[in-house]
């Protein structure tokens, strides 16, 4: 199993410009969730999935779009990048009865 | 919050003493607690869980206390080992498997 895994790994943006992270596990875990890590801010959740086809808000969801299309994958778009979203990005995913949330290896995106 | 970067606290330990770690959480609905490390340039990983009807759990090394009257989480890890330095965050739910609420981090910095 590789687990869950993301890409890109990295990624330099320019304001202004639109990119999708995608993130796949597969573990066949019903839940799935997007958080960003800032230095001094802690891991925030932007948005979650509970199952194929719906998704949620999280905590800090503005200038982020999700989709799960397919269980295995959940896609996050930023339309209009700004420097403010500069971030390291996790994706986790977890099954309905067990709540350890499984995490990817991250996505570092700078926006100049 | 806290989290990843300049400003976390840290505790400095020598190698083969214990380390205690703690997390203070607010949400008295909360029910389920999970500890996690994460290695520089690393995702998360789960360490250990415990359910609100629990007040003590040991795994391999390390011990969760928990005390729902004064909403505090702690753990411990026992002879810490230089491959014990890491970022250590709490998290927190109202049921198995519902999304999580991450604390602060706490730096382990292990002396040789």
């Amino acid at each position: 199993n590789a687990g869950v895994t993301q890409t890109p790994k990295f990624r330099v943006l320019k304001t202004g410009q639109s990119m999708t992270l995608l993130c796949a596990q597969d573990m066949n875990h019903e839940y799935m969730y997007w958080y960003r890590q800032d230095p001094g801010m802690g891991l925030r959740l932007i948005h979650y999935s509970v199952g194929e086809g719906t998704t949620a808000k999280g905590e800090v969801p503005d200038g982020y779009n999700v989709s799960r299309l397919k269980k295995q994958n959940f896609l996050l778009g930023l339309e209009s990048a700004a420097p403010s979203q500069t971030s390291v990005y996790f994706c986790a995913s977890n099954s309905i009865v067990a709540g350890g949330q499984f995490f990817g290896p991250g996505t570092r995106l700078t926006v100049l | 919050g806290e989290s990843v970067g300049l400003h976390l606290p840290t505790l400095s330990v020598q190698e083969g003493d214990n380390s205690i770690i703690n997390c203070a959480y607010s949400n008295s609905a909360s029910d389920y607690f999970i500890w996690y490390k994460q290695e520089s340039g690393k995702g998360p990983q789960f360490i250990i869980d415990i359910r609100s009807n629990m007040d003590k759990r040991q795994g391999q090394r390390v011990t969760v206390l928990l005390n729902k009257t004064v909403k505090h989480l702690s753990l411990q890890i026992a002879a810490t080992q230089p491959g014990d330095s890491a970022v250590y965050f709490c998290a927190e739910s109202e049921a198995v498997g519902n999304k999580l609420t991450f604390g602060g981090g706490t730096r382990v910095l292990v002396k040789p």
